[in-house]
């Protein structure tokens, strides 16, 4: 079965900074997707960034990148220049690909960003 | 716009009492999914559906079921309820036939309290 691992329960970065959320995780697949979503204080689950396993190349949405080392099986996230909405709950989640597509996620990190 | 809706948002019942949750989704998505989440798990899937009359067990099923008699709606029952069930619940839906991009949307979440 699969797991996923966030090491980090809370974290905090001051405004304007960087910051790299963690995330390990188990499989014996070769074939499959990694996610991050976000819950903000309203609770709504939103999918920040999205990494398919076969492709070498690291997933960039805007401010958000992933570091992905499949060898290891790590699949960090990155937060360029944080902001006061990016103060929220962050998981990490695997799917395997051509399977069931269910999600496990990992326990999650809560992020504040402070002024 | 397409969305998905859960209700109640909120709900406080009592032990033993047979509790439904409903979820409603107009993306015509065949997938759907039951994440219970707590603290210190993260999400964990209750129950999915692959469309209309399929149901599956997931990784925390026992005294939860579902049924799917159509495609826009997966109720979720708790049919005793214990106090270990309160929690908050998500319902996802995702669409297996676009194969480049397999996102799960969420709803909003039902805050279940079982006294």
């Amino acid at each position: 079965a699969q797991t996923v691992t966030q090491s980090q329960p809370e974290m905090s970065v001051q405004e304007a900074e960087t910051v790299t959320l963690s995330c390990t995780y188990d499989t014996s697949e070769n074939n499959y997707y990694l996610f991050w979503y976000k819950q903000p204080p309203s609770r709504q689950m939103i999918l920040v960034i999205r990494q398919e396993a076969y492709k070498q190349q690291n997933a960039t949405e805007n401010r958000f990148s992933v570091n992905f080392q499949k060898a290891a099986k790590s699949f960090s996230l990155k937060i360029s220049d944080s902001q006061l909405g990016d103060t929220a709950m962050y998981f990490c989640a695997f799917m395997f690909q051509g399977g069931s597509e269910k999600l496990v996620f990992g326990k999650g990190t809560k992020l504040t960003v402070n002024p | 716009d397409a969305e998905i809706t859960q209700s109640p948002r909120h709900k406080i019942t009592e032990t033993g009492r047979q509790v439904t949750l409903a979820c409603h989704q107009t993306w015509n998505h065949n997938n759907m999914f039951w994440y219970r989440q707590d603290l210190g798990h993260g999400l964990r899937l209750i129950h999915y559906s692959y469309g209309v009359q399929d149901t599956n067990k997931g990784e925390v099923s026992d005294g939860y079921s579902v049924s799917r008699s159509n495609t826009e709606d997966l109720p979720l029952t708790l049919e005793s309820a214990a106090s270990s069930q309160t929690s908050v619940y998500f319902c996802a839906s995702s669409d297996s036939r676009d194969l480049t991009y397999n996102e799960q949307f969420f709803g909003p979440g039902t805050r279940l309290t079982v006294l």
